[in-house]
């Protein structure tokens, strides 16, 4: 059975620190990871993954996929109270009629 | 306005009563999508739509039923509401070529 795993499932930092965190996958048909921010409200899009080795960048936000480990990290450096949120990680199954799986999140607080 | 508009917002309603949570976009895009989210069980996915006529049982669909009237239209029903069904309801849309996921503002609903 496809699954994504976060780690950790939660983290707090102080302002200015630099965090990872970490997407594993399982998955039978590989198309994307997509990565989300959830504050309040709806996961609003982040980034999306295809291609090993490359990096998408926005602002202090960056996010790299590791198809040989079967991974993806985002990373956040210079963190700020704003970044507080949970992220969360989702596959996108090409064989599956491009249904997500979704991993759990992870809960990043951010203390000033 | 929101592209992805979900009502009611916030319901509270008692067992055995029928409800419906409506969900209409101005995206238009041809997919949309159900989903629950609960504390420690992230999001999971309800039903799923990939056109008008089409009309798909995700991974917990027993309890609920969906119609799709219009292509901006994708309505989730609760025929007879039980206390388990507690949760954060979000719909979701995306179009035919990417994977990425617009969802609403979400619809909090209690049922005592």
């Amino acid at each position: 059975e496809d699954k994504v795993v976060q780690s950790p499932l939660s983290l707090v930092v102080h302002e200015g620190d630099t965090v990872t965190l970490n997407c594993s996958y399982e998955v039978t048909n590989f198309r994307s990871l997509l990565w989300y921010k959830q504050e309040k409200k709806a996961p609003t899009f982040l980034f999306m993954l295809t291609s090993s080795g490359i990096e998408k960048k926005s602002g202090r936000l960056s996010s790299i996929l590791d198809k040989k480990e079967l991974s993806s990290i985002l990373n956040i450096t210079a963190t700020q109270t704003g970044d507080s949120a949970i992220y969360l990680c989702a596959h996108n199954n090409a064989g599956n009629n491009r249904k997500l799986i979704w991993g759990l999140g992870t809960s990043l607080a951010v203390n000033p | 306005d929101a592209d992805v508009t979900q009502t009611p917002r916030n319901r509270i309603t008692k067992t055995g009563k029928r409800i419906m949570l409506e969900c209409s976009q101005t995206k238009g895009h041809d997919r949309m999508y159900w989903y629950r989210q609960d504390p420690g069980l992230g999001l999971r996915l309800i039903y799923y739509s990939f056109d008008v006529k089409d009309i798909n049982k995700g991974e917990i669909s027993d309890g609920y039923s969906v119609s799709r009237q219009a292509q901006a239209k994708f309505s989730l029903s609760l025929e007879s509401a039980i206390p388990n069904q507690t949760a954060l309801y979000f719909c979701a849309t995306s179009s035919s070529l990417t994977g990425e996921l617009f969802f609403g503002e979400g619809s909090r609903l209690t049922v005592l």
